[in-house]
């Protein structure tokens, strides 16, 4: 079935640094990949999506690139602030059910 | 716009009770979903609707069910709770159709302690 694999946390970076969390998949088709953000107390938030291979998803800084080849999804940001200290999960979209399958989150922790 | 929302937002049960948690959307989505999280573990799908009168399991069904009779609402309903069915539960829709048909839209979660 399909599965989705993150690296895990937490990931603590000083603010202004680079941020990468990695995701590779697994899944048959071609299915649509997308990151969500959760902030403490919260529900999840769509971060940015891609919906074919190559595509590059971004929103508010943060960026990801559908790779095929791969099987990856790999969220990026060139400047982390303390505001996005989140918990970050990788997922995909079932074509059949039209329902998500997440990763288990990758936690973030920006510091001062 | 309210997008989605859940009640209760907190509940303790104790074993063997029953409770419905409610979840309402106003986007006319088609899609509905219900989800459990559990600490440090991603999201679990339960189960989903493709439109009233129509539902089906999910990965983790046992011990709940659930109804949909009108586009709106999708109530689960949990019967005999157990302490494995502590969790948070999360409800989300989605217009289920063309490219931004898989964006799901989340409620805030109903945290639930089953003591």
């Amino acid at each position: 079935g399909d599965s989705v694999t993150q690296m895990e946390g937490p990931v603590t970076l000083s603010e202004e640094a680079f941020l990468t969390i990695n995701c590779t998949y697994t899944a048959t088709g071609y299915p649509s990949l997308f990151w969500y953000v959760q902030y403490p107390g919260e529900g999840l938030q769509l971060l940015l999506k891609a919906t074919k291979a190559d595509d590059k998803g971004s929103n508010k800084g943060f960026e990801a690139t559908y790779r095929k080849e791969t099987t990856s999804f790999h969220l990026e940001k060139g400047s982390v602030q303390v505001s996005d200290s989140a918990v970050y999960f990788c997922a995909l979209g079932d074509t059949g059910r039209r329902a998500l399958t997440f990763g288990s989150g990758t936690r973030l922790q920006v510091q001062p | 716009n309210a997008g989605v929302t859940q009640t209760p937002k907190f509940r303790i049960l104790k074993i063997g009770q029953s409770m419905t948690l409610q979840c309402a959307q106003d986007m006319n989505h088609n899609y509905m979903y219900w989800y459990r999280q559990d600490p440090g573990m991603g999201l679990k799908l339960i189960y989903y609707s493709v439109g009233a009168g129509i539902t089906d399991k999910g990965e983790v069904p046992n011990g709940y069910n659930v109804s949909r009779s009108t586009t709106e609402d999708f109530p689960l309903r949990l019967e005999l709770a157990a302490p494995s069915q502590t969790s948070v539960y999360f409800c989300a829709s989605s217009l289920g159709k063309g490219n931004g048909g898989y964006e799901q839209y989340f409620g805030p979660g109903t945290r639930l302690t089953v003591t």
